[in-house]
């Protein structure tokens, strides 16, 4: 079973809007969520992350809204740039000896159009 | 200065060969260490994490072997690929359980 999943395989906006990639997870121990980029044949670059302890998360023009209760989170993209097109992964993690067993999903194909 | 090197960026090999591919952690002192594998278009499945040398623990079996001789180093190998291996795989590094792992420039492998 999927225990991260990412609602949309592909997303296409205009640039300067701002883009919405949503994320759900099934395990209540999950209490670390890390946001990747992606470009192809790169590694997976850190974008941002939250802990569950905080329903919001801000960087620059990344933000991460968090919803515990219902578990699911979001990444929204402020003023979308061509640039930003890429695949974007959201994680997740518990703590103790599950804190290095990290779980990704099937990520989000972005297209920012000019 | 780049913390993490993999190593081949690129590999054919045929069915049935063996394969080592090697990750160096430069700059950084007893990290944890992690393999993931990336079908083509795909999600990233984790395989194997280490939190000291000569530890190492499995995460999914897929005919594939890990280990730590150094505090800064992580092998990924097999005796005989399949078909099935083929694909991007990425080592990654944190220094706490707690922390998002932070991935290298993966090697890419073909197995025909």
């Amino acid at each position: 079973q999927q225990q991260v999943r990412q609602s949309s395989q592909s997303l296409t906006v205009w640039e300067g809007e701002t883009a919405i990639l949503n994320c759900s997870y099934e395990n209540s121990a999950f209490d670390y969520f890390p946001w990747y980029q992606q470009f192809p044949g790169e590694g997976p670059a850190l974008l941002i992350a939250i802990r569950s302890v905080s329903d919001k998360k801000e960087d620059g023009r990344f933000t991460i809204f968090f919803n515990k209760r219902e578990k699911n989170l979001s990444l929204h993209i402020k003023d979308s740039q061509p640039g930003d097109s890429a695949t974007y992964f959201c994680a997740a993690s518990a703590r103790g000896t599950n804190a290095y067993k990290v779980i990704f999903g099937k990520g989000t194909h972005l297209h920012v159009l000019p | 200065a780049q913390t993490i090197h993999q190593w081949p960026v690129a590999e054919i090999k045929a069915v049935g060969s063996p394969l080592s591919l090697g990750c160096t952690i430069k700059g950084k002192s007893s990290p944890n260490l992690y393999w993931y594998w990336q079908a083509t278009g795909g999600t990233l499945q984790q395989l194997f994490y280490s939190i000291t040398v000569g530890q190492v623990e499995s995460v999914v079996q897929l005919n594939l072997s890990a280990s730590r001789p150094k505090d800064d180093q992580f092998i990924l190998s097999t005796e005989k690929l399949l078909l099935s291996h083929s694909g991007f795989y990425l080592c990654a590094w944190s220094l706490g359980g707690d922390q998002a792992p932070l991935f290298g420039e993966g090697t890419r492998l073909s197995v025909l």
